[in-house]
Protein backbone atom coordinates (compact mmCIF):
# COMPACT_ATOMS: atom_id res chain seq x y z
CA UNK A 1 0.00 0.00 0.00
CA UNK A 2 0.97 3.57 -0.76
CA UNK A 3 3.13 5.31 2.55
CA UNK A 4 4.20 8.55 3.34
CA UNK A 5 6.74 8.58 6.04
CA UNK A 6 8.03 11.78 8.53
CA UNK A 7 9.83 11.56 11.86
CA UNK A 8 6.99 11.26 14.28
CA UNK A 9 9.36 12.60 16.89
CA UNK A 10 10.25 16.17 17.37
CA UNK A 11 13.40 17.66 16.53
CA UNK A 12 15.06 19.76 18.36
CA UNK A 13 18.21 22.20 17.19
CA UNK A 14 19.94 25.48 18.44
CA UNK A 15 19.12 28.76 17.03
CA UNK A 16 21.66 29.57 13.89
CA UNK A 17 22.04 25.72 13.29
CA UNK A 18 20.05 23.91 10.11
CA UNK A 19 17.14 21.76 10.71
CA UNK A 20 16.48 19.15 8.23
CA UNK A 21 13.65 17.08 8.11
CA UNK A 22 12.91 13.81 6.11
CA UNK A 23 9.47 12.35 3.64
CA UNK A 24 10.37 9.23 2.85
CA UNK A 25 7.32 7.26 0.67
CA UNK A 26 6.89 4.16 -0.72
CA UNK A 27 4.63 2.69 -3.62
CA UNK A 28 3.99 5.83 -5.01
CA UNK A 29 5.02 7.20 -8.54
CA UNK A 30 5.32 11.26 -7.71
CA UNK A 31 4.20 13.73 -9.69
CA UNK A 32 5.36 16.54 -7.23
CA UNK A 33 5.96 16.54 -3.57
CA UNK A 34 4.80 19.84 -1.46
CA UNK A 35 5.69 20.83 2.18
CA UNK A 36 3.61 22.59 4.13
CA UNK A 37 4.23 24.16 8.08
CA UNK A 38 1.34 23.94 10.49
CA UNK A 39 1.39 26.34 13.58
CA UNK A 40 -0.46 25.32 16.65
CA UNK A 41 -4.69 25.89 15.93
CA UNK A 42 -4.09 26.81 12.75
CA UNK A 43 -4.22 25.30 9.17
CA UNK A 44 -1.37 23.83 6.78
CA UNK A 45 0.05 26.58 4.96
CA UNK A 46 2.29 25.52 1.29
CA UNK A 47 6.01 26.27 1.40
CA UNK A 48 7.76 24.99 -1.44
CA UNK A 49 6.69 22.61 -4.74
CA UNK A 50 9.92 20.16 -6.04
CA UNK A 51 8.68 18.22 -9.13
CA UNK A 52 9.95 14.45 -10.19
CA UNK A 53 12.26 15.76 -12.74
CA UNK A 54 13.35 18.56 -10.42
CA UNK A 55 16.75 17.71 -7.42
CA UNK A 56 16.41 20.54 -5.34
CA UNK A 57 14.40 23.89 -4.90
CA UNK A 58 15.09 26.94 -3.14
CA UNK A 59 13.26 30.15 -1.41
CA UNK A 60 14.91 32.17 1.34
CA UNK A 61 16.32 30.48 3.97
CA UNK A 62 14.42 26.94 2.62
CA UNK A 63 16.09 24.46 0.33
CA UNK A 64 13.80 21.09 -0.81
CA UNK A 65 15.41 18.05 -2.27
CA UNK A 66 13.80 15.27 -4.13
CA UNK A 67 15.62 11.67 -4.52
CA UNK A 68 13.22 9.85 -6.45
CA UNK A 69 15.51 6.21 -6.54
CA UNK A 70 15.76 6.75 -2.68
CA UNK A 71 12.35 7.76 -2.19
CA UNK A 72 13.13 10.56 0.04
CA UNK A 73 12.50 14.36 0.15
CA UNK A 74 14.61 16.85 2.54
CA UNK A 75 13.28 19.41 3.69
CA UNK A 76 16.14 22.05 4.85
CA UNK A 77 15.92 25.54 7.07
CA UNK A 78 19.14 27.25 7.44
CA UNK A 79 20.02 29.38 10.13
CA UNK A 80 17.09 28.43 11.93
CA UNK A 81 14.89 31.08 14.35
CA UNK A 82 12.63 30.33 17.37
CA UNK A 83 9.87 31.37 15.07
CA UNK A 84 10.73 28.68 12.21
CA UNK A 85 9.02 26.05 14.95
CA UNK A 86 6.09 24.41 14.21
CA UNK A 87 5.03 21.43 12.64
CA UNK A 88 6.30 20.63 8.82
CA UNK A 89 4.10 17.96 6.64
CA UNK A 90 5.11 16.68 3.25
CA UNK A 91 2.20 16.07 0.33
CA UNK A 92 3.01 13.61 -2.49
CA UNK A 93 0.67 13.88 -5.74
CA UNK A 94 0.59 10.57 -7.22
CA UNK A 95 1.49 10.68 -11.24
CA UNK A 96 -1.63 9.45 -13.68
CA UNK A 97 -3.82 11.97 -13.38
CA UNK A 98 -5.02 13.40 -10.21
CA UNK A 99 -3.96 16.46 -8.29
CA UNK A 100 -4.76 15.38 -4.81
CA UNK A 101 -1.93 15.18 -2.59
CA UNK A 102 -1.95 13.00 0.04
CA UNK A 103 -0.35 14.35 3.25
CA UNK A 104 2.26 12.86 5.70
CA UNK A 105 1.46 12.96 9.65
CA UNK A 106 4.26 16.02 10.03
CA UNK A 107 7.33 16.59 12.01
CA UNK A 108 7.65 19.10 14.94
CA UNK A 109 10.52 21.39 14.68
CA UNK A 110 11.40 23.20 18.03
CA UNK A 111 14.38 25.75 17.64
CA UNK A 112 15.67 26.66 20.72
CA UNK A 113 16.83 29.97 21.68
CA UNK B 1 -8.94 38.05 0.36
CA UNK B 2 -9.78 36.84 4.02
CA UNK B 3 -8.46 33.05 3.06
CA UNK B 4 -10.80 30.25 3.59
CA UNK B 5 -13.17 30.92 6.32
CA UNK B 6 -14.66 28.09 8.84
CA UNK B 7 -17.15 27.98 11.33
CA UNK B 8 -17.17 27.51 14.00
CA UNK B 9 -13.65 27.87 15.26
CA UNK B 10 -14.97 24.97 18.51
CA UNK B 11 -17.84 23.21 18.42
CA UNK B 12 -18.27 21.18 22.31
CA UNK B 13 -21.50 18.94 21.57
CA UNK B 14 -23.17 15.82 23.53
CA UNK B 15 -23.01 12.08 21.73
CA UNK B 16 -26.25 11.85 19.24
CA UNK B 17 -26.35 15.30 18.51
CA UNK B 18 -26.14 16.85 14.55
CA UNK B 19 -23.37 19.08 14.01
CA UNK B 20 -22.70 21.17 10.78
CA UNK B 21 -19.75 22.54 10.22
CA UNK B 22 -19.53 25.50 7.41
CA UNK B 23 -16.69 26.76 5.02
CA UNK B 24 -16.79 29.61 2.52
CA UNK B 25 -13.78 29.14 0.08
CA UNK B 26 -11.76 31.53 -1.42
CA UNK B 27 -13.12 33.62 -3.85
CA UNK B 28 -12.66 32.19 -7.14
CA UNK B 29 -11.85 29.12 -6.64
CA UNK B 30 -13.58 26.08 -7.69
CA UNK B 31 -12.03 23.01 -6.22
CA UNK B 32 -13.25 22.50 -2.31
CA UNK B 33 -12.11 19.82 0.13
CA UNK B 34 -12.81 18.84 3.70
CA UNK B 35 -9.87 17.11 5.67
CA UNK B 36 -10.16 15.82 8.82
CA UNK B 37 -6.84 15.64 11.54
CA UNK B 38 -5.92 12.98 14.76
CA UNK B 39 -2.83 12.83 16.14
CA UNK B 40 -3.39 8.70 15.73
CA UNK B 41 -4.41 9.40 11.47
CA UNK B 42 -3.04 12.45 10.37
CA UNK B 43 -4.66 14.83 7.98
CA UNK B 44 -7.14 12.56 6.02
CA UNK B 45 -9.25 13.43 2.78
CA UNK B 46 -12.80 13.56 3.52
CA UNK B 47 -14.59 14.80 0.12
CA UNK B 48 -13.88 17.00 -2.64
CA UNK B 49 -15.84 18.99 -5.30
CA UNK B 50 -15.21 20.47 -8.62
CA UNK B 51 -17.40 23.17 -9.60
CA UNK B 52 -19.89 22.39 -6.83
CA UNK B 53 -20.02 18.94 -7.55
CA UNK B 54 -18.67 16.50 -5.29
CA UNK B 55 -15.67 13.99 -6.88
CA UNK B 56 -15.10 11.77 -4.17
CA UNK B 57 -16.04 11.02 -1.10
CA UNK B 58 -14.29 7.45 -0.28
CA UNK B 59 -13.07 9.33 2.65
CA UNK B 60 -15.91 9.84 4.33
CA UNK B 61 -15.85 7.60 7.10
CA UNK B 62 -19.85 6.73 6.98
CA UNK B 63 -23.13 7.41 6.34
CA UNK B 64 -23.28 9.31 9.07
CA UNK B 65 -21.04 12.09 7.61
CA UNK B 66 -22.70 14.03 4.27
CA UNK B 67 -21.32 17.13 2.62
CA UNK B 68 -22.95 19.97 0.62
CA UNK B 69 -21.45 22.46 -1.96
CA UNK B 70 -24.83 24.27 -2.37
CA UNK B 71 -22.92 27.15 -4.64
CA UNK B 72 -19.59 28.58 -5.51
CA UNK B 73 -19.34 30.48 -1.97
CA UNK B 74 -20.38 27.79 0.56
CA UNK B 75 -19.88 23.94 2.20
CA UNK B 76 -21.24 22.11 4.76
CA UNK B 77 -20.34 18.99 6.50
CA UNK B 78 -22.44 17.41 8.42
CA UNK B 79 -22.13 14.61 11.00
CA UNK B 80 -25.68 13.01 12.01
CA UNK B 81 -25.31 11.42 14.67
CA UNK B 82 -22.27 12.22 16.25
CA UNK B 83 -19.90 9.88 18.40
CA UNK B 84 -16.88 10.97 20.52
CA UNK B 85 -14.92 9.48 17.65
CA UNK B 86 -15.53 11.98 15.63
CA UNK B 87 -13.21 14.34 17.50
CA UNK B 88 -10.95 15.34 15.68
CA UNK B 89 -9.96 18.68 13.60
CA UNK B 90 -11.77 19.40 10.42
CA UNK B 91 -10.13 21.32 7.66
CA UNK B 92 -11.61 23.02 4.46
CA UNK B 93 -9.36 23.73 1.99
CA UNK B 94 -9.83 25.02 -1.13
CA UNK B 95 -7.98 26.00 -5.03
CA UNK B 96 -8.23 26.56 -8.23
CA UNK B 97 -8.72 23.38 -10.24
CA UNK B 98 -6.24 20.96 -10.75
CA UNK B 99 -3.59 23.48 -9.30
CA UNK B 100 -0.56 22.77 -7.05
CA UNK B 101 -1.11 24.55 -3.82
CA UNK B 102 -4.10 24.09 -1.33
CA UNK B 103 -5.14 26.98 0.56
CA UNK B 104 -6.42 25.96 4.00
CA UNK B 105 -8.87 26.93 6.58
CA UNK B 106 -7.93 27.27 10.21
CA UNK B 107 -10.12 24.46 11.11
CA UNK B 108 -13.53 23.36 13.17
CA UNK B 109 -12.05 21.83 16.44
CA UNK B 110 -14.80 19.65 17.16
CA UNK B 111 -15.16 17.90 20.27
CA UNK B 112 -17.94 14.78 21.09
CA UNK B 113 -18.37 13.97 24.62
Amino acid sequence: SQKIEQNSEALNIQEGKTATLTCNYTNYSPAYLQWYRQDPGRGPVFLLLIRENEKEKRKERLKVTFDTTLKQSLFHITASQPADSATYLCALTASGGSYIPTFGRGTSLIVHP
Amino acid sequence: DAGVIQSPRHEVTEMGQEVTLRCKPISGHNSLFWYRQTMMRGLELLIYFNNNVPIDDSGMPEDRFSAKMPNASFSTLKIQPSEPRDSAVYFCASTLMESDTQYFGPGTRLTVL
